[in-house]
């Protein structure tokens, strides 16, 4: 089945830096990879994702790219502010397991520091 | 405003004791899962439903139990609750429509511990 490997498990960054978060999948038939972020106390929010058949997409500071010959995407965060720091999840759709599923990546913790 | 509403935040309960933690969602959505979350291992499936009536197993079901009887609700049971099933839970919905597969929205989470 599907499995979702992603690093750094930690990053700390000076506010103002850039920021990669990334992701390795098995499948090679998924098709959607979303990006969530985890404040404290909250549940996941979806923050960006992209399908199988774009390289890349960007929303303001944030962007995904992905590779699907590698079968691996990451996440960047341009221009880092202390307001991002958080606990980023990624996730991969398998093509197996029921439509509408995915796997999750263990989580990276972001330290955006002042 | 949309959004996914779990019952309770917190709940600390004995070992064996049943217990069920709800779940509803205000988007019409057809499609309704349950996480686990536990350090180090990210978000794991224990259930999920396509639609009303209609139910599965995800890859970590063992102790726990569903139902969607109503569209809007997906309530988790435990049964019989043992200590390692302490941990925090997330339900989340999202669209369903063929084999495309959707953003899930989260609720807030429970934070369950069963000593």
């Amino acid at each position: 089945g599907e499995n979702v490997e992603q690093h750094p498990s930690t990053l700390s960054v000076q506010e103002g830096d850039s920021a990669v978060i990334k992701c390795t999948y098995s499948d090679s038939a998924s098709n959607y990879f979303p990006w969530y972020k985890q404040e404290l106390g909250k549940g996941p929010q979806l923050i960006i994702d992209i399908r199988s058949n774009v390289g890349e997409k960007k929303d303001q500071r944030i962007a995904v790219t992905l590779n699907k010959t590698a079968k691996h995407f990451s996440l960047h965060i341009t221009e880092t502010q202390p307001e991002d720091s958080a606990v980023y999840f990624c996730a991969a759709s398998p093509s197996t397991g029921g439509y509408n599923k995915l796997i999750f990546g263990a989580g990276t913790r972001l330290a955006v520091h002042p | 405003e949309a959004q996914v509403t779990q019952n309770p935040r917190y709940l600390i309960t004995v070992t064996g004791k049943k217990l069920t933690v709800t779940c509803s969602q205000n988007m019409n959505h057809e499609y309704m899962s349950w996480y686990r979350q536990d350090p180090g291992l990210g978000l794991r499936q224990i259930y999920y439903s396509m639609n009303v009536e209609v139910t599965d197993k995800g890859d970590v079901p063992e102790g726990y139990k569903v139902s969607r009887k109503e569209k809007r609700n997906f309530p988790l049971i435990l049964e019989s609750p043992s200590p390692n099933q302490t941990s925090l839970y997330f339900c989340a919905s999202s669209l369903s429509r063929g084999s495309t597969t959707y953003g899930y929205t989260f609720g807030s989470g429970t934070r369950l511990t069963v000593v």
